[in-house]
């Protein structure tokens, strides 16, 4: 049973333009959440994180966004830009520093130029 | 400079020749794990630890190993590895928990 879905295995926009990737979760006891960057060749790189307890974290060009009721949450990128191409996992963990990060199957980023 | 190191990169095998993947973090983390990267299947954990002599399963665990008997080493062992073990494989560590893991760079494994 798939508990971190990204449903999207790919999205394309342009440059400038907003890019949004969805992540759906079914464990009601995750409680923190990330979004990992990957570029071919190299591991994948932290991003951004948001806790239960919030709605939305920003950071510069990246916002996350949760919605608990609807066990969902989204990865905002304005403006999105050629390098940002990538592939982005969304993980989950549990309660209070839980052992296991649960991701799921990415969802490769292209911006055109 | 901090960061995960793997070795080796890439590695070419035949079926039944034990391997080890080593993984080593210079950033003094309690916790390091192993992951696996298959396409269509995203990232699996096969093994974590969360302090030296502790190791669990992850959820991909048959057919792996994995030891820690020094905080900033976590070796992956294969001991007769099998076709279906080709894969691309990341060890990450942490702070604590399994939160903001920092990822090494890929280890590229084919098993003939």
């Amino acid at each position: 049973d798939q508990q971190v879905k990204q449903n999207s295995p790919s999205l394309s926009v342009q440059e400038g333009r907003i890019s949004i990737l969805n992540c759906d979760y079914t464990n009601s006891m995750f409680d923190y959440f990330l979004w990992y960057k990957k570029y071919p060749a190299e591991g994948p790189t932290f991003l951004i994180s948001i806790s239960s307890i919030k709605d939305k974290n920003e950071d510069g060009r990246f916002t996350v966004f949760l919605n608990k009721s609807a066990k969902h949450l989204s990865l905002h990128i304005v403006p999105s830009q050629p390098g940002d191409s990538a592939v982005y996992f969304c993980a989950a963990s549990g309660r209070g520093g839980s052992e296991k990060l649960v991701f799921g199957k990415g969802t490769k980023l292209t911006v055109n130029p | 400079e901090a960061q995960v190191t793997q070795n080796p990169r890439y590695l070419i095998t035949v079926t039944g020749k034990k391997l080890t993947v080593t993984c080593s973090q210079n950033m003094n983390h309690e916790y390091m794990s192993w992951y696996r990267q298959d396409p269509g299947l995203g990232l699996r954990q096969i093994y974590y630890s969360m302090n030296v002599e502790v190791t669990d399963k992850g959820d991909v665990p048959e057919g792996y190993k994995v030891s820690r008997k020094e905080k900033r080493n976590f070796p992956l062992i294969l001991e007769s590895p099998s076709p279906n073990q080709t894969s691309l494989y990341f060890c990450a560590s942490s702070f604590w928990g399994a939160e903001t893991q920092y990822f090494g760079p890929g280890t590229r494994l084919l098993v003939l």
